[in-house]
């Protein structure tokens, strides 16, 4: 079975500064990893997936995320900040054998002040 | 078009009362997803379509049922609403539910009300 915890429930910064969200995970073997973003009265949307190979991955508009093995962690970052990235970030995992079941995290809401 | 279709937006129910929701894509996807999401709690997948065989999971077996007449569209039924039923329902679809690496497509959402 595999677990996902996102620590922070809400998170605020101002735009142009840096951001790390983060994403904890439990899992017995190695797993697909995935961050989300729903912005508001729309559906989730994928932002970027790892599974393999260099551990940073690059996403959309910007966003970046590392694993790390030794820690469990899938985190989101990016450089700068804009206004319109305020939404909900939700983190996912998913293992293999053909049971692709993903699981969330509770979700992250960023607020960006102009 | 990538985008998934959910009516209504919203809906409101009497308790005891039978909800209906659809779920529509026109992505050709293979697996169908139906998650129920309430506030300040992660997306719970309560069972999912791939092709024509339903899987649905065993903490909520009983409590939700779903057809699919046919690839594009899912529905998700509730026979008798409770007031735990109030939740936002999320419809997801994807192209291989094998490949574990596929990504999710999601509609906006139901938020059912249930009263």
């Amino acid at each position: 079975a595999q677990s996902v915890t996102q620590p922070d429930a809400r998170v605020t910064v101002s735009e142009g500064a840096s951001l790390q969200l983060r994403c904890k995970y439990s899992s017995s073997v190695t797993p697909y990893l995935f961050w989300y973003v729903q912005y508001p009265r729309q559906g989730l949307q994928l932002l970027l997936k790892y599974y393999s190979g260099d551990p940073v991955v690059q996403g959309v508009n910007g966003f970046e995320a590392e694993f790390s093995k030794s820690n469990s962690s899938f985190h989101l970052r990016k450089a700068s900040v804009h206004w319109s990235d305020s939404a909900v970030y939700f983190c996912a995992v998913s293992i293999g054998g053909g049971n692709y079941k993903p699981t969330f995290g509770k979700g992250t809401s960023l607020v960006v002040h102009p | 078009d990538t985008t998934v279709k959910q009516n209504p937006r919203y809906k409101l129910a009497r308790v005891g009362k039978p909800v209906n929701l659809i779920c529509s894509q026109t992505m050709n996807h293979d697996t169908m997803y139906w998650y129920q999401k309430k506030p300040n709690q992660a997306p719970k997948l309560l069972l999912f379509y791939y092709d024509k065989i339903l899987n649905r999971e065993a903490d909520t077996f009983e409590k939700f049922q779903s057809s699919r007449p046919n690839n594009s569209f899912c529905s998700l039924y509730i026979g008798s609403a409770g007031l735990e039923y109030s939740a936002m329902y999320l419809c997801a679809s994807s192209r291989d539910r094998r490949a574990n690496y596929a990504e999710q497509f999601f509609g906006p959402g139901t938020r059912l009300t249930v009263l």
